[in-house]
């Protein structure tokens, strides 16, 4: 398998930061790159997905990827306390067939 | 418009008995994903599988655990001979041939040995 590592936290942030979670992955040849939140005791729910260099928006959530750093993020801006969730990294093998997990990174949003 | 379904949702198996998890696909998706989550830890992939074939089962262990998906009805995961150790959340995930778009999870099933 190939790995997808993430900082596994807590990341804790006040009420209205900017949340910063970040994703490395090992096989440059990957293709499709996604974002997961997962509350306690509930399923991951696909939230984001990336496919080329650069920025994507939607909302509050921001995903970014940089293929030649084999790195990808999710900014979350004005965090909420309903942001505190495990959110999770998935990225594509080479031959775009197979999705392989990061270990997730635990955010606590502060009141 | 029916999401992955998985049943049962809660299962409680004493030890040494068998354990059936169930997981029916998304509508137009031909692979499906099953992972293992203890309490307070991350997902953990067992096996990846399209219909009639297994594409990784890297994380399955080597013994007890099977899982199947044939060409008709849900996915399977068969644990044999459970013990205390395999009480934990398994969620099943499937996604298009190609994987792009994503992966989509079932509830889960919640299983417990006593």
């Amino acid at each position: 398998q190939k790995e997808v590592e993430q900082n596994s936290g807590p990341l804790s942030v006040p009420e209205g930061a900017i949340a910063s979670l970040n994703c490395t992955y090992s096989d440059r040849g990957s293709q499709s790159f996604f974002w997961y939140r997962q509350y306690s005791g509930k399923s991951p729910e696909l939230i984001m997905s990336i496919y080329s260099n650069g920025d994507k928006e939607d909302g509050r959530f921001t995903a970014q990827l940089n293929k030649a750093s084999q790195y990808v993020s999710l900014l979350i801006r004005d965090s909420q306390p309903s942001d505190s969730a495990t959110y999770l990294c998935a990225v594509t093998n080479n031959a775009g067939n197979m999705l392989t997990f990061g270990g997730g990174t635990r955010l606590m949003v502060k009141p | 418009n029916a999401g992955v379904m998985q049943n049962p949702r809660h299962l409680v198996r004493r030890r040494g008995q068998e354990a059936r998890l169930r997981c029916s696909p998304m509508k137009g998706h031909s692979h499906v994903y099953w992972y293992r989550q203890l309490p307070e830890e991350g997902l953990k992939f067992m096996v990846y599988l399209q219909k009639e074939n297994i594409i990784d089962e890297s994380g399955m262990p080597k013994e007890r655990f099977s899982a199947e998906f044939p060409k008709e009805g849900p996915s399977i995961l068969r644990i044999q001979q459970v013990v205390r150790g395999d009480s934990a959340a398994y969620f099943c995930a499937s996604s298009p041939a190609g994987g792009r778009g994503g992966a989509f999870f079932g509830q889960g099933t919640r299983l417990t040995v006593v």
